[in-house]
């Protein structure tokens, strides 16, 4: 069974620091994986996701993430935060075709002056 | 519409009243899935639609909980006889394409949080 594992519950960083959320997945086979970003209310955003291919993703608003099929990890990096990125991100797994995405519960990103 | 369309954003139901969420996928996007978000946790599969069938019901938590999409758009989510434990977000997604259909992005909702007294 497919599972994701997001170990910060909650991470605090300053305005214009550098960030990365860690993302570990459990999956048999070659993953899908997914960034989603969650504001308040509202509901989820992608970010980035990786099919195949290049291990390293651009996605929106200045992120990326890094595919690492040995240590099972992508996790998320931002080299300089803004106060407008603060919020709750997901990461997610999904199987080869359309099937339901596996989430991890999230972190909390807060964004200090 | 140019995104997922979820009403109500907000529910209050009474405990043991019947509740109906609906879910107005992305224009011309196959399938349709729900997920369930209860507090500080990340949102669950609860079924998915291709078209109008129903493929996968394995993440619906009883049978109170009832889905449909009659004529392979629209969707709607009912809960009978609400619980305490049913209160959540729920999200529902869309997609372009069918299962097994490739890379494919799930777009979702805003979600309509559901509170039960």
């Amino acid at each position: 069974a497919q599972s994701v594992t997001q170990p910060d519950i909650h991470i605090t960083v300053s305005e214009g620091a550098s960030l990365e959320l860690r993302c570990n997945y459990s999956y048999g086979a070659t993953p899908y994986l997914f960034w989603y970003v969650q504001s308040p209310g509202q509901g989820l955003q992608l970010l980035l996701k990786y099919f195949s291919g290049d291990t390293l993703v651009q996605g929106i608003k200045g992120f990326e993430a890094e595919f690492k099929r040995s240590q099972s990890s992508f996790n998320l990096r931002k080299p300089s935060v803004h106060w407008s990125d603060a919020a709750e991100y997901f990461c997610a797994v999904g199987a080869v075709g359309n099937t339901p995405l596996v989430f991890g519960k999230g972190t909390r990103l807060s964004v200090i002056a | 519409g140019a995104g997922v369309s979820q009403s109500p954003r907000y529910k209050v139901a009474k405990r043991g009243q019947d509740v109906a969420l609906r879910c107005d996928p992305i224009s011309g996007h196959v399938s349709l899935f729900w997920y369930q978000q209860a507090l500080g946790q990340g949102p669950e599969f609860l079924t998915y639609f291709q078209n109008e069938a129903q493929l996968d019901k394995s993440g619906l938590p009883s049978d109170r909980f009832f889905a449909e999409r009659p004529e392979g758009s629209v969707s709607t989510l009912k809960i009978q006889r609400t619980q305490q434990e049913d209160s959540a977000v729920y999200l529902c997604a869309s997609s372009l394409q069918k299962l097994w259909g490739g890379k494919n992005i799930q777009y979702f909702g805003a979600g309509t949080r559901l509170s039960v007294l």
